[in-house]
């Protein structure tokens, strides 16, 4: 199986919150990371922690990380339509080496 | 316009062939990362170079290997292409060499292997 899990689908209404979540294996990842990616395009850098911390808030999103279970999340406030694309997780143990999830496709629906 | 450019766009070719793949990075990054994305393995990342020196080595199969030029342009060499090499290949550029140094992604290169 993979290293970093995802789930695959998730939809929410506009103005909703939406909460996407991870799980990776490798306890000495030491910089976590949210990216997007839109249809046919590249991927974004959302957002990312470091391990030695426990939450990070920047503007809308919202990273939570719970070292101890090996879970990360991701909640978006207020998600508009144009947050719909698909958002991979990602570790790196050493900043060298990156493993992503499989992606989780967000749908917002209006 | 992300200002990191890819060619070609589109490349087939058969079994057993060599490609070569070319990133341009934005003007005044001197990092470059490779990666690719498939339907059977998902998103894995393949390389990093910054200014001219491989910086980082991910998933990359030994048939696979890249450069980066004194220009800071990078090229991306897959050889004996497998049907299992049929992906997108993103190349992204950074000012720095950091991983949470905003990586600016190119359109990609879609390989497709007959």
């Amino acid at each position: 199986g993979e290293d970093v899990e995802q789930s695959l689908f998730l939809s929410v209404r506009e103005g909703d919150s939406s909460v996407i979540n991870c799980t990776y294996t490798d306890s000495s990842s030491t910089y976590l990371y949210w990216y997007k990616q839109e249809p046919g395009a590249g991927l974004q850098l959302l957002t990312y922690i470091f391990s030695n911390m426990d939450m990070k808030q920047d503007q809308r999103l919202t990273v939570l990380l719970n070292k101890k279970d090996k879970h990360l999340s991701l909640r978006i406030a207020d998600t508009q339509t144009g947050d719909s694309a698909i958002y991979f997780c990602a570790e790196s143990p050493n900043n060298n080496d990156m493993r992503f999830g499989a992606g989780t496709r967000l749908t917002v629906k209006p | 316009d992300s200002g990191v450019t890819q060619t070609p766009k589109h490349l087939i070719t058969a079994t057993g062939q060599r490609v070569t793949l070319r990133c341009s990075p934005r003007s005044g990054d001197l990092s470059v990362y490779w990666y690719q994305q498939s339907l059977d393995q998902g998103l894995q990342f393949l390389i990093q170079y910054y200014n001219g020196e491989e910086r980082a080595k991910g998933n990359i199969l030994e048939r696979f290997s890249a450069q980066q030029f004194p220009d800071l342009h990078s090229e991306l060499n897959l050889s004996s292409l497998e049907l299992g090499d049929s992906a997108l290949y993103f190349c992204a550029s950074s000012v720095i060499a950091g991983r949470t140094d905003t990586q600016y992604f190119g359109p990609g290169t879609r390989l497709t292997v007959l």
